[in-house]
């Protein structure tokens, strides 16, 4: 069964520093999304991506933040400094048609 | 305003019974879709069903239905004879034209055998 898959599965990095978090999306799929969900809080949306440019964006993701689709396959999400309550799980999707499918996600820390 | 409220912060349901979970949303938009995902404990996000606002008919997949009242603004998950398997956290969201979604704070189901 196509799944999303998500690297690396866990990343610590300082505050102030660049992490880039990748995602390859089930092929076929045309939108893409990154959310996020703070430890015990709930799901919180971060951006929607199709046909190569962000269709729509939250609050949260501000000028720290940027997605790429750099080839036909990656799907990226940058947090160019990270600061303390960047911390989070991180979650890719994509979707052909309503639901989407969810990756594992990528737990981040910052220190 | 909250544009998805859950105000069921745990529930509880005997194996083989039914048990519903809340959801209720707030949306200007006359086009929308409500989904509901399940968190185990695990952490990965599971998709369950899907209710676009111009379906007349209620979404079933399975064990799963959705009791949509369109003028109440709800979109309740119906679990039919829960299962063990079925305790995780479900949370009910809702995308908008534009595809921004929004998310609830989610409910604990617990299944006790």
């Amino acid at each position: 069964e196509p799944e999303v898959t998500q690297t690396p599965s866990h990343q610590v990095t300082q505050m102030g520093q660049e992490v880039i978090l990748r995602c390859v999306p089930i092929s076929n799929h045309l939108y893409f999304y990154w959310y996020r969900q703070i430890l015990g809080q709930k799901v919180e949306f971060l951006v929607s991506f199709y046909n190569n440019e962000i269709s729509e964006k939250s609050e949260i993701f501000d000028d720290q933040f940027s997605v790429e689709r750099p080839d036909g396959s990656n799907f990226t999400l940058k947090i160019r400094s990270t600061k303390l309550e960047d911390s989070a799980m991180y979650f890719c999707a994509s979707s052909s048609a309503p639901g989407g499918y969810f990756g594992p996600g990528t737990r981040l820390l910052v220190l | 305003a909250q544009k998805i409220t859950q105000t069921q912060p745990g529930m509880f349901v005997q194996e083989k019974e039914a048990v519903t979970l809340d959801c209720t949303y707030d949306t200007s938009d006359p086009s929308y879709g409500l989904f509901w995902y399940k968190q185990p404990s695990s952490g990965e996000m599971i998709f369950l069903i899907y209710q676009g606002s111009y379906d007349q008919q209620n979404a079933t997949e399975g064990r799963y239905s959705l009791n949509f009242q369109k003028a109440r603004k709800s979109a309740n998950l119906v679990i039919s004879a829960s299962q063990l398997g079925d305790s995780a956290m479900y949370f009910c969201a809702m995308r908008e034209t534009g595809n921004q979604f929004y998310f609830g704070t989610g409910t604990s189901l617990t299944v006790i055998p």
